[in-house]
């Protein structure tokens, strides 16, 4: 099972709403992450989960709060959003291999979030 | 530091024509892995390869094949007799071993029209 699964698909808030985006693998993979894609342009990371560690903050604001419940859960929670915060939100996960690498990492099918 | 560039922004060709898509990085690390993903219109980034530095041999998947020149600091990813459903974006993608975590760094991406 190669699937990364995210709900909900769209997501529509207003700036003082609060809301959590989730994301969920069951491939064993260890290393978990969220990206915001604008249209047009690449996934950008914003956070990477390590061992339900987390490893990086991409210096996301702090309107977006991340959380790893277990190995197999990523949260991403959202508050005070701004218009410019509407984007595509994408999960990953990868497995870490030989010497520390992390291999190929597997998206889920995002999350298109609209704020308004 | 590391980059990506792709210079094709778009490539438009008609079904059952050849295409290829370029990718050229730079990293002053010695290790490293690349990669390409497609992202069609439902918004998935859907993986099709990883190649290890240490590992220039060329790789064919059905249509699909990847021309990997370190000498050249190239990637590049050929599609024969492309296909409507080959419509996509396209990125080339470039990762540390060892201490990022699987960080990746994403060229801007080709968008591929297969005309039917």
């Amino acid at each position: 099972d190669t699937e990364v699964t995210q709900t909900p698909k769209h997501l529509v808030m207003g700036m003082t709403n609060k809301k959590s985006l989730k994301c969920e693998q069951h491939m064993g993979h260890r290393a978990m992450y969220w990206y915001k894609q604008k249209a047009k342009k690449p996934p950008e990371l914003m956070f990477v989960y390590s061992y339900e560690k987390l490893s990086i903050n991409e210096s996301v604001p702090s309107r977006f709060s991340p959380e790893c419940p277990n190995s197999s859960l990523l949260n991403l929670h959202l508050h005070a959003l701004q218009p410019e915060d509407s984007a595509l939100y994408l999960c990953a996960s990868s497995q870490e291999g030989n010497s520390g690498a992390y291999n190929e990492q597997f998206f889920g099918p995002g999350t298109r979030l609209t704020v308004l | 530091a590391q980059k990506v560039t792709q210079a094709q922004t778009e490539i438009s060709v008609v079904e059952k024509e050849d295409v290829t898509l370029d990718c050229v990085y730079e990293t002053r690390d010695t290790t490293y892995y690349l990669f390409w993903y497609k992202q069609p219109p439902s918004g998935e980034l859907v993986f099709l390869i990883r190649r290890n530095s240490f590992d220039e041999q060329n790789e064919i998947s059905g249509r699909y094949s990847w021309n990997f020149q370190k000498s050249t600091s190239s990637f590049n990813f050929t599609i024969t007799a492309s296909q409507v459903v080959d419509s996509a974006v396209y990125f080339c993608a470039l990762s540390r071993i060892g201490t990022s975590y699987g960080k990746l760094t994403f060229g801007q991406g080709t968008i591929l029209t297969v005309h039917p």
